[in-house]
């Protein structure tokens, strides 16, 4: 069965530095991934996918990831934190023939500090 | 464009009474899913529509929830009874149709059982 691992609860990083949010998936052939962004009180936000094609994948609000097949993850990544950057972010896997079903991690929620 | 639609947003209940929830997918878009969000938790999946037709209920807990899709437009989400342990937020997607996987969500519902 797929699934999907998000190993950080949470992470917290300084306004401005680096950001890399891990995701490993476990499915049999080549899977459908995503990031999405999900802020309080709001529903979730598709930020990327990966389909096929180039591994490294351009989102919205400047996030990219790069899908690994060897390592079975799929990390966001960021170079420059802002404040608002701080949410909830669940990576998911999708699957399916005629019609999908998408598996989502547990989420890590990302704290960013002045 | 106008997003997904839920109602109500917050929904406050003593356990066995019953509780519905409204969703208004994207204008065009025939999928349509409601998952159910635990605290620190990613979406769990219920229910699949393609159109009105259920066509991924696998993880519905049958003994007390049911959903409708009519119309193939609007859905409702009912639980009858509520338990303490339905406690969570339910979310509503739509995506265009068969093939695509992009979800789009919408706010959410989130219920509290006392």
């Amino acid at each position: 069965a797929q699934s999907v691992t998000q190993p950080d609860i949470h992470i917290t990083v300084s306004e401005g530095a680096s950001l890399e949010l891990r995701c490993n998936y476990s499915y049999g052939a080549t899977p459908y991934l995503f990031w999405y962004v999900q802020s309080p009180g709001q529903g979730l936000q598709l930020l990327l996918k990966y389909f096929s094609g180039d591994t490294l994948v351009q989102g919205i609000k400047g996030f990219e990831a790069e899908f690994k097949r060897s390592q079975s993850s799929f990390n966001l990544r960021k170079p420059s934190v802002h404040w608002s950057d701080a949410a909830e972010y669940f990576c998911a896997v999708a699957q399916g023939t005629g019609g999908f079903k998408t598996i989502f991690g547990a989420g890590t929620r990302l704290f960013v500090k002045a | 464009e106008a997003g997904v639609v839920q109602s109500p947003r917050y929904k406050i209940i003593e356990k066995k009474q019953p509780v519905a929830f409204w969703c208004n997918p994207i204008s065009g878009h025939n999928t349509l899913y409601w998952y159910l969000q635990n605290l620190g938790q990613g979406p769990e999946l219920l229910i699949r529509y393609e159109n009105e037709e259920a066509v991924d209920d696998s993880q519905l807990p049958k003994d007390r929830f049911s959903a409708e899709r009519l119309k193939g437009v609007d859905s409702t989400l009912k639980i009858q009874p509520a338990e303490l342990g339905d406690s969570a937020v339910y979310l509503c997607a739509s995506s265009l149709g068969q093939g695509e996987t992009e979800q789009f969500f919408g706010p959410g519902t989130r219920l509290t059982v006392l």
